[in-house]
């Protein structure tokens, strides 16, 4: 069966480093998403994808970087991690951004702490 | 930038129906109501979309004012399974195309 899977699933790591967390789909959805949710909070958009080689900046873009060099993954890096980018993220796909409808399908999540 | 207004929680007596009220009232005519639900820490679920009409599926009902301005999602039995955080959600245009905008949803509680 087609899915989306997020790795790693949990992430400790040191402020100051680098961190990439993964996300891969099978269902061969041109459209990547990555949010994070804090506590008691909705999703918040981070970046998303409309193809191979296409990136947009979303709401809360600063410090966080993506690319897409296949249909299916799209690899989110901390630069340099933050406290303030402890959170849970949670990456989506979806099949056409220019259709009227377009149903994301969300990852099981991945919860990063930046001690 | 969310361009919807939910309560922020409800609840609801198993059994009964649950009716989830959403404003969008800067909606434009071409957009799609959508909602999704948020069961503990998993990610988000989509539950239902429409445009102008009533929708109906196996998990809820969407009612959609003729102004389109405000939607209903109904759960018609809720269930101790059903108590999850509700988002309705518009698209909004962005760089390249449309993005999905999250806001803080509805927690529904669901109580015996």
């Amino acid at each position: 069966d087609a899915e989306i899977t997020q790795s790693p699933r949990h992430k400790i790591t040191e402020t100051g480093r680098q961190v990439t967390l993964a996300c891969h789909q099978t269902w061969n959805h041109n459209n990547m998403f990555w949010y994070r949710q804090d506590l008691g909070h909705g999703l918040r958009l981070i970046h998303y994808s409309y193809g191979v080689h296409d990136t947009n900046k979303g709401e809360v873009s600063d410090g966080y970087s993506v690319s897409r060099s296949n249909t299916e993954d799209l690899p989110l890096t901390l630069e340099s991690a933050a406290s303030s980018q402890t959170s849970v993220y949670f990456c989506a796909s979806s099949e056409s951004a220019g259709a009227a409808y377009n149903e994301q399908f969300f990852g099981p999540g991945t919860r990063l702490t930046v001690l | 930038d969310a361009k919807t207004t939910q309560p922020p929680s409800m609840d609801c007596a198993e059994g009964r129906a649950a009716n989830l009220p959403c404003n969008h009232s800067t909606i434009s005519g071409n957009e799609y109501v959508y909602w999704y639900r948020q069961i503990h820490s998993q990610g988000p679920q989509y539950i239902i979309h429409g445009l102008k009409n009533n929708e109906t599926n196996e998990m809820a009902s969407l009612i959609i004012t003729e102004d389109r301005k405000s939607s209903t999602l109904i759960l018609p039995h809720a269930t101790l399974r059903d108590t999850a955080v509700y988002y309705c959600i518009v698209r909004v245009e962005g760089t390249g195309g449309f993005k999905t905008i999250f806001g803080a949803g509805t927690r529904l509680f669901v109580k015996a």
